[in-house]
């Protein structure tokens, strides 16, 4: 059965202080994997999709890498705007298109 | 460009009567996705439709759920009876093709709230 679990469940940090959110997930033929960010009472918003081990793509203080079994999602120096939870998902082969999500991880960035 | 669409964002219905969730996909998206979250389950995929026929239901709760979607730019969520556990945001969803992987968006839900 397919699985995302993301951890940790929440996460407070200080204006300025670096972490890392983890995603990991077994899924046979993985098609993608999403990032996305959700702010309260909004829907999901995309951020990146990873396709293959090694890969990394950046935006702003957000980057994520993948590896064959999970991916990280690495924020660097984060401002109280930053302040969401993020949502992993996968996508996988065999003719199944819609994502497969994890719980999220509500991040918390204190001034 | 306008994103997904969805309407009502807001119903406060009571135990047994109809409730209707409307969508307009973003123009030119073969793919309409019905998702449902919740704090206990999170993000469940309901149904999704490629060019407006039905590929996979296997998340519909039960026969109470129905889902339609009579032309590519539009699309109901249709709950009868409603129960107070059908009580969630429900997400509609779109995509251009599914192949690579390619990015599905979200509209902004509609909060669902049945007493």
């Amino acid at each position: 059965e397919d699985q995302v679990t993301q951890s940790p469940e929440a996460l407070r940090l200080q204006e300025g202080e670096s972490s890392s959110l983890n995603c990991s997930y077994t899924v046979s033929g993985l098609r993608g994997l999403f990032w996305y960010r959700q702010d309260p009472g909004k829907g999901p918003e995309f951020l990146f999709t990873l396709y293959s081990a090694g890969e990394e793509k950046e935006k702003e203080r957000l980057k994520a890498t993948l590896t064959k079994k999970e991916s990280f999602l690495h924020i660097t120096a984060p401002k109280p705007e930053d302040s969401a939870t993020y949502l992993c998902a996968v996508r996988k082969g065999g003719g199944a298109d819609g994502l497969t999500f994890g719980k999220g991880t509500h991040l918390i960035i204190q001034p | 460009d306008a994103g997904v669409i969805q309407s009502p964002r807001h119903e406060v219905t009571e135990m047994g009567q109809e409730v209707t969730l409307r969508c307009k996909p973003i123009s030119g998206h073969d793919y309409l996705f019905w998702y449902r979250q919740t704090m206990m389950r999170g993000l469940e995929l309901l149904i999704y439709f490629n060019n407006n026929v039905p590929i996979d239901d296997s998340g519909m709760p039960e026969d109470r759920f129905s889902a339609k979607m009579p032309n590519a730019s539009f699309s109901t969520l249709k709950i009868q009876p409603s129960e107070p556990r059908d009580s969630a945001v429900y997400f509609c969803a779109s995509s251009w093709a599914s192949f690579s992987g390619n990015t599905i968006y979200f509209g902004e839900g509609s909060w669902l709230t049945v007493v």
